[in-house]
C-alpha cells in the first residue's frame, strides 16, 4: 500500500466549477500536510499547508482529517490556469522528508 | 533573491555511466534535499543534507550518493546508471528548522540510453 494515495484523474471541469480531491496517508505519524501544484514539466510548487482546523486561501480550502487520515482539497470557481497536478503532500515528525502521493491531474476547459 | 537553481537542465547518458547533478539553495537556506520523479509519479525521497552530512535517506541503492560544500550547495551522483533511472531530479531547500517548506528548483531531467 502508497504511503500517501491519490485519484489519479484526469478531473475534466469547465471554468467555474467546484472540483474537491481527496487523499488518503497511511502513517498516523504524519505530522505536517500540505498541497503541492505542479505544472508540465516544472517543479512542484507549495500551494498551501493544511491544518487540523481546515484553511482557506483564497479560491481553494484544504481539509485535514486525522482521525480518518484524509485530508481533501477544494477549488472554488475554476479557473483555465488552475489546470495542473495536484500532490498531496505529508511530513512524518521524525526526519523532514516529503512523502507525495502520484498526484491528481486538474484540465479546467472553457 | 535567486530561488533554488540546478544544474545541468537536462542530460542524457547511457547505461553504465555516472552522472553528477548540482543544485544550490534559496539564499538563506541550509538544507538541501533531493527527489526523483519518475513519468506519471510523485517524486520520491533520495535523501537530504544539512552540516556537510547525510541527515535522512530514503530507499535508494547505495548508487545514489550526495556531497553538500560549505556555502550549502549539494550534489547529487549516480554510479553503474539504469535504463530505470531516467527520471526528473528535484533538488529542494529549506531553512534547518523542521517545519519550514521546502523550495524546489527547476529540476534535471536525465534520459538514459
Amino acid at each position: 500500500r502508497k504511503e500517501v494515495e491519490q485519484d489519479p484523474g484526469p478531473f475534466n471541469v469547465p471554468e467555474g466549477a467546484t472540483v474537491a480531491f481527496n487523499c488518503t496517508y497511511s502513517n498516523s505519524a504524519s505530522q505536517s500536510f500540505f498541497w503541492y501544484r505542479q505544472d508540465c514539466r516544472k517543479e512542484p510548487k507549495l500551494l498551501m499547508s493544511v491544518y487540523s482546523s481546515g484553511n482557506e486561501d483564497g479560491r481553494f480550502t484544504a481539509q485535514l482529517n486525522r482521525a480518518s487520515q484524509y485530508i481533501s482539497l477544494l477549488i472554488r470557481d475554476s479557473k483555465l490556469s488552475d489546470s495542473a497536478t495536484y500532490l498531496c503532500v505529508v511530513k512524518v515528525e521524525r526526519g523532514n522528508k516529503l512523502i507525495f502521493g502520484a498526484g491528481t491531474r486538474l484540465a479546467v476547459h472553457p | 533573491d535567486a530561488g533554488v537553481t540546478q544544474s545541468p537542465t537536462h542530460l542524457i547518458k547511457t547505461r553504465g555511466q555516472q552522472v553528477t547533478l548540482r543544485c544550490s539553495p534559496k539564499s538563506g537556506h541550509d538544507t538541501v534535499s533531493w527527489y526523483q520523479q519518475a513519468l506519471g509519479q510523485g517524486p520520491q525521497f533520495i535523501f537530504q543534507y544539512y552540516e556537510e552530512e547525510e541527515r535522512q535517506r530514503g530507499n535508494f541503492p547505495d548508487r545514489f550518493s550526495g556531497h553538500q560544500f560549505p556555502n550549502y550547495s549539494s550534489e547529487l551522483n549516480v554510479n553503474a546508471l539504469l535504463l530505470g533511472d531516467s527520471a526528473l531530479y528535484l533538488c529542494a531547500s529549506s531553512s534547518g528548522q523542521i517545519d519550514q517548506p521546502q523550495h524546489f528548483g527547476d529540476g534535471t531531467r536525465l534520459s538514459i540510453l
